[in-house]
């Protein structure tokens, strides 16, 4: 039972051009989100995160957005550039709860 | 800074052997956690501890266990490695929802 998924496995973008990435998720119980990002043989880094409060949250070229009554996020990234070549999963978790549910990861790679 | 640390970057270990994965943070956290990471499959949880001396199991703690004794470090144990358990192994450290990450262990059983 995959809580939240990645439909994408992969997404080849033009350096400078926006990258998208997609997350969708069934439980209506969640209430925090983050994106992670890792790069090979290294462990992930948090990127970005959002709570159910909001349906946006930037920082500088990153910015989350989260459409509660679909169940879905996307992360934009603007322009991307050749180190945001990596692997990005998306988390979700809920009701207080101290642990994250991942999605299977979209790798990214931007084309110069 | 967060600092989770693994004890192995790369690991080969034969059918049947005892494994231990190590991982120590430094920022008295009191809730770790065990993943492993196989391509398509995301980030799947083992087991995790909120705190010393206790344990939690995750969606897939078959053919694992762990001990936390310090509330500083973690263990992965694979009882009997198998060549199913070949994976990337990564270790978190949780500060309420946001999960910080060792490098990741990468582990061959052959």
């Amino acid at each position: 039972d995959q809580q939240v998924k990645q439909n994408s496995p992969s997404l080849s973008v033009q350096e400078g051009r926006i990258s998208i990435l997609n997350c969708d998720y069934t439980n209506s119980m969640f209430d925090y989100f983050l994106w992670y990002k890792k790069y090979p043989a290294e462990g992930p880094t948090f990127l970005i995160s959002i709570s159910s409060i909001k349906d946006k949250n930037e920082d500088g070229r990153f910015t989350v957005f989260l459409n509660k009554s679909a169940k879905h996020l996307s992360l934009h990234i603007v322009p991307s550039q050749p180190g945001d070549s990596a692997v990005y999963f998306c988390a979700a978790s809920g009701q207080g709860a101290q642990k994250l549910v991942f999605g299977q990861g979209t790798r990214l790679t931007i084309n110069p | 800074d967060v600092k989770v640390t693994q004890s192995s970057r790369y690991l080969v270990k034969r059918t049947g052997e005892k494994v231990f994965l190590e991982c120590v943070q430094d920022m008295d956290h009191e809730n770790m956690f065990w993943y492993r990471q196989d391509p398509g499959l995301g980030l799947r949880l083992i087991y995790f501890s909120y705190d010393v001396k206790m344990k939690e199991k995750g969606d897939i703690p078959e053919g694992y266990s762990v001990s936390r004794e310090k509330k500083e470090r973690f263990s992965l144990i694979l009882e009997s490695a198998s060549t199913n358990q070949t994976s990337m192994y990564l270790c978190a450290s949780y500060l309420y929802t946001e999960a910080f990450f060792g490098q990741g262990t990468r582990l061959t059983v052959v």
